[in-house]
């Protein structure tokens, strides 16, 4: 079956803009993670969406939004943007639940290859 | 709160060497630990994972990890490193009460033929 996806794959965008990155998950997967990554400080948590709601939250600024769609399609936007967001940005999807959960439910994130914004 | 150390930010081995890459977790409840390996140009993908019983787990490609709840560590290890494993590695720790999964900084292995 098709993996995470993620649209763009690269942008360029500079300080004071705002970007919009989409996130389709695998089918059948109600859950969606944002990581930020960059050099030096790896995979940073940005937020997680299950059915909609944001489940957890990082610790980023209000800059940082998201949501999550009725298809479990996600979005993340960044506004007022600055040289330091320059990052790769990765989604990744999951079954939802805890460990002993549902049928199925491994806890494993798949990732996408991730939306590289370059702010200039 | 929740957070994740990895020893080593640059590993440097020639092929047939063993490797071990040091993590340890920070979380007062019980966690759920995987490795995940992120090979050049590549996207994230799982290499092993633990959630009980047994805390010696095995991965893909030969990668073991050791779950030492008195020590808050899992440490990746393989026997002897070939250079296809040139990539960088992230161990990431959730808590079972619906934590995100949080990872380390990451470590870059670097193998020489």
């Amino acid at each position: 079956k098709a993996g995470v996806t993620q649209t763009p794959r690269y942008l360029i965008k500079t300080r004071g803009q705002q970007v919009t990155l989409s996130c389709s998950p695998i089918s059948g997967h109600r859950s969606v993670s944002w990581y930020q990554q960059t050099p030096g400080q790896g995979l940073q948590f940005l937020f997680e969406y299950f059915s909609e709601t944001q489940r957890n939250k990082g610790n980023f600024p209000g800059r940082f939004s998201g949501r999550q769609f009725s298809n479990s399609r996600s979005e993340m936007n960044v506004s007022t943007l600055e040289l330091g967001d320059s990052a790769l940005y990765l989604c990744a999807s999951s079954l939802p639940g805890l460990a002993g959960g549902p049928v199925g439910y491994t806890g494993e994130l798949f990732f996408g290859e991730g939306s590289r914004l370059t702010v200039l | 709160a929740q957070s994740v150390s990895q020893h080593n930010h640059h590993v440097i081995l020639s092929e047939a060497a063993s490797l071990e890459l040091g993590c340890n977790y920070s979380y007062g409840g019980t966690v759920n630990l995987f490795w995940y390996v992120q090979y050049p140009g590549q996207h994230l993908q799982l290499l092993l994972k633990y959630f009980s019983g047994d805390p010696l787990v095995k991965g893909i490609k030969g990668f073991e990890a050791e779950f030492i709840k008195s020590k808050f560590s899992f440490n990746l290890r393989k026997p002897s490193v070939q250079w296809s494993d040139t990539a960088e590695y992230f161990c990431a720790s959730r808590g079972l009460e619906g934590t995100a999964l949080i990872f380390g900084k990451g470590t870059t292995l670097s193998v020489s033929s």
